[in-house]
This record gives structure tokens, C-alpha cells and sequence, in this order.
């Protein structure tokens, strides 16, 4: 079975400093894509970030990037520069390559304090 | 049975059928959502039910339709779908206030096929 672990509740941040949201997870598969989400006081997820688990380089959205740690199932979130906009529910997903699973963190609620 | 549970898991029908999925939560909230994966596009968010009001995405069409008939179930009514409505359905929930987010915790979804 696969689980998607967001061990943070609830995290702030300076406003223009970097803040790391940890997820690990756990599965069987070989290949597969990770999400971060972000879902704001509207409530409609917004896709932050992909990564695809065959490709070693770890992906950026200009001041979003993650940290792949395959071998160790881990997939955190760095936001640099973080900004007042950058509040939100941050949400850690999983989908098998199969399309047919896709698992969710419990979120990461960040707070960018002025 | 703790979490979030749906069923069915896996449903396939024609597009003049009617059917209906189902979300449970044994956690207590007051809160829960029904949102729409695609193959190809990110999440999206279709209804949300807070302490027992509506609140819904304008763009989703009206052959879905939430029921919400108490804090611990929550359904979604389909008619006459089309094959675009192809997709997995996954609910959450969550125990909302008026001061922060709150984890969701989202059920295993529903994979849904029309043909």
C-alpha cells in the first residue's frame, strides 16, 4: 500500500526567507510522479510542483523547488523568498505511473508572517 | 472502519445511467470535499460541505450533484455523463474553525470510466 506522510502540521516563515515542508513516502513501485499542491483560503488546489521518480534532477518552479530523495522515499518542498501570497495548505501527493492510485498528505498549513 | 472510505473504488457506465458515489468519515469533522483527478490535469476542487453549507466550483456542471446528508456522509448523484467525466473522484475531510486550515485526510477515490 502506499502512504504519503506530511509530518508538519502547521509551519511559518518570515516573509523573504526559505522554509522546507517535509514528505515522505512509502510504495512498492518503481515508477511514479510526486506533487506538491498548494491550496489557498479558496480552497481550489493549485499544482506547485512534479516530479517524475525516473529522473534524478531535482525539479524547480522559480522559487519552488524539492529535494528527491529516492533510495529514502523523501520529497520535501523548499520555497525561497517566501511571500505573503505564499500562505496556504500545502498538500504532498503520489500517483503511480498507472494513473490508477493517487495518495495524499494529511497538509502542511504555512503561514509567511509580515 | 477509521478514515475516510469510498465506494465504490472502481465504476464504469454509459453515459444515460445514473449512479451514485460514496464518501464516509469515521473522524468526526464537519467538514468534506469531493475533487476531480484527471490523467492529465492537476486536482480540482469540486464541492465542499462546511458545517452542513455548500460551497461549489461554478465551472462544474450540473449532471454531478453533492448530498450531504449529515457530517459523517457525503455523496455525489451522476446523470448522463460524458466521456470526459473519466477520471478518479477522491473525497476528504476535515475538522474546520474559524482560525487556521486543518489537515484533510482524503479517502482511496472512486476511478470512474464512462463509456
Amino acid at each position: 500500500a502506499q502512504t504519503v506522510t506530511q509530518s508538519q502540521p502547521e509551519m511559518s516563515v518570515q516573509e523573504a526567507e526559505t522554509v522546507t515542508l517535509s514528505c515522505t513516502y512509502d510504495t512498492s513501485e518503481n515508477n511514479y510522479y510526486l506533487f506538491w499542491y498548494k491550496q489557498p483560503p479558496s480552497r481550489q488546489m493549485i499544482l506547485v510542483i512534479r516530479q517524475e521518480a525516473y529522473k534524478q534532477q531535482n525539479a524547480t518552479e522559480n522559487r519552488f523547488s524539492v529535494n528527491f530523495q529516492k533510495a529514502a522515499k523523501s520529497f520535501s518542498l523548499k520555497i525561497s523568498d517566501s511571500q505573503l501570497g505564499d500562505t496556504a495548505m500545502y498538500f504532498c501527493a503520489f500517483m503511480a505511473n498507472t494513473g490508477n492510485q493517487f495518495y495524499f498528505g494529511t497538509g502542511t498549513s504555512l503561514t509567511v508572517i509580515p | 472502519e477509521t478514515g475516510v472510505t469510498q465506494t465504490p473504488r472502481h465504476l464504469v457506465m454509459g453515459m444515460t445511467n445514473k449512479k451514485s458515489l460514496k464518501c464516509e468519515q469515521h473522524l468526526g469533522h464537519n467538514a468534506m470535499y469531493w475533487y476531480k483527478q484527471s490523467a492529465k490535469k492537476p486536482l480540482e476542487l469540486m464541492f465542499v460541505y462546511n458545517l452542513k453549507e455548500q460551497t461549489e466550483n461554478n465551472s462544474v456542471p450540473s449532471r454531478f450533484s453533492p448530498e450531504c446528508p449529515n457530517s459523517s456522509h457525503l455523496f455525489l448523484h451522476l446523470h448522463t455523463l460524458q466521456p470526459e467525466d473519466s477520471a478518479l473522484y477522491l473525497c476528504a475531510s476535515s475538522q474546520e474553525n474559524t482560525d487556521s486550515n486543518q489537515p484533510q485526510h482524503f479517502g482511496d477515490g472512486t476511478r470512474l470510466s464512462i463509456l
